[in-house]
C-alpha cells in the first residue's frame, strides 16, 4: 500500500545552517506530495506541495522537488532560522482517492541561535 | 483557508470511560476527516465524515469504538469509547479544500488514558 518514510529526528542545527529532511514514498501511480509543518502549540499547516514529477514546491525559503526516479521529496532550506523550529511532516495523497493522505512520522527540527 | 476549532485541547481520562471531541469549521465543507497521531508515529486516518451519511472508516477502526457524528456542514464529533491506555494519542480534525489537494487541520486533542 501507499506509505511515506521520512528521516527520524530530532534534527538540531545552528541558525543559518543548511537543512535537509529526507522523505521517500511508496505509492500506486504518481501521487501528489506535500510537506506540512506544525509549529509549537499550533495545528498542522501546509508548507509546500508538488503535484507531478519534476515539480518543485517552494514556500518561506523551503524547497522540495518531486523525484519519481528515486521516489523522493526531500525538504531543503539554505539558511534556517530559530523560527523554523517545528515538526515537519511529509505526506502524499493517494492517486485513487485524493482525499486520502498518508503521512510520515514527522521530523522535529530544533534551530539554535 | 479554513479555521478549525477543536475541543477539548487535552484531557486525562480514566480507563473504560468515553470522550467526545468536537470540531467546528468556519465555513461549510463536504468532507471532514479524523486522524490519530500516536506518540512518535505518523498521522493515521481514522474515518471520513460526510454530512447526511454514515462515516467511512479505515481498516483497523470501527464505528463501535470511534462513533462519529456529522449533523451539518460545519461540525463533527468523534467519540473515543471504552478507552484504554492504548488510546492515548493526539486526535486531529481536518478538512480538505481546493479540489481535495490541501488539508487544513485543527490544533488537535491530546488524550491521555490512565
Amino acid at each position: 500500500g501507499d506509505s511515506v518514510t521520512q528521516m527520524e529526528g530530532p534534527v538540531t542545527l545552528s541558525e543559518e545552517a543548511f537543512l535537509t529532511i529526507n522523505c521517500t514514498y511508496t505509492a500506486t501511480g504518481y501521487p501528489s506530495l506535500f510537506w506540512y509543518v506544525q509549529y509549537p502549540g499550533e495545528g498542522l499547516q501546509l508548507l509546500l506541495k508538488a503535484t507531478k514529477a519534476d515539480d518543485k514546491g517552494s514556500n518561506k525559503g523551503f524547497e522540495a522537488t518531486y523525484r519519481k526516479e528515486t521516489t523522493s521529496f526531500h525538504l531543503e532550506k539554505g539558511s534556517v532560522q530559530v523560527s523554523d523550529s517545528a515538526v515537519y511532516f511529509c505526506a502524499l495523497s493517494a492517486v485513487y482517492n485524493f482525499n486520502k493522505f498518508y503521512f510520515g512520522s514527522g521530523t522535529k527540527l530544533n534551530v539554535k541561535p | 483557508s479554513a479555521v478549525i476549532s477543536q475541543k477539548p485541547s487535552r484531557d486525562i481520562c480514566q480507563r473504560g470511560t468515553s470522550l467526545t471531541i468536537q470540531c467546528q469549521v468556519d465555513s461549510q465543507v463536504t468532507m471532514m476527516f479524523w486522524y490519530r497521531q500516536q506518540p512518535g508515529q505518523s498521522l493515521t486516518l481514522i474515518a471520513t465524515a460526510n454530512q447526511g451519511s454514515e462515516a467511512t472508516y479505515e481498516s483497523g477502526f470501527v464505528i463501535d469504538k470511534f462513533p462519529i457524528s456529522r449533523p451539518n456542514l460545519t461540525f463533527s464529533t468523534l467519540t473515543v469509547s471504552n478507552m484504554s491506555p492504548e488510546d492515548s494519542s493526539i486526535y486531529l480534525c481536518s478538512v480538505s479544500r481546493q479540489g481535495g489537494e490541501k488539508l487544513f487541520f485543527g490544533s488537535g486533542t491530546q488524550l491521555s488514558v490512565l
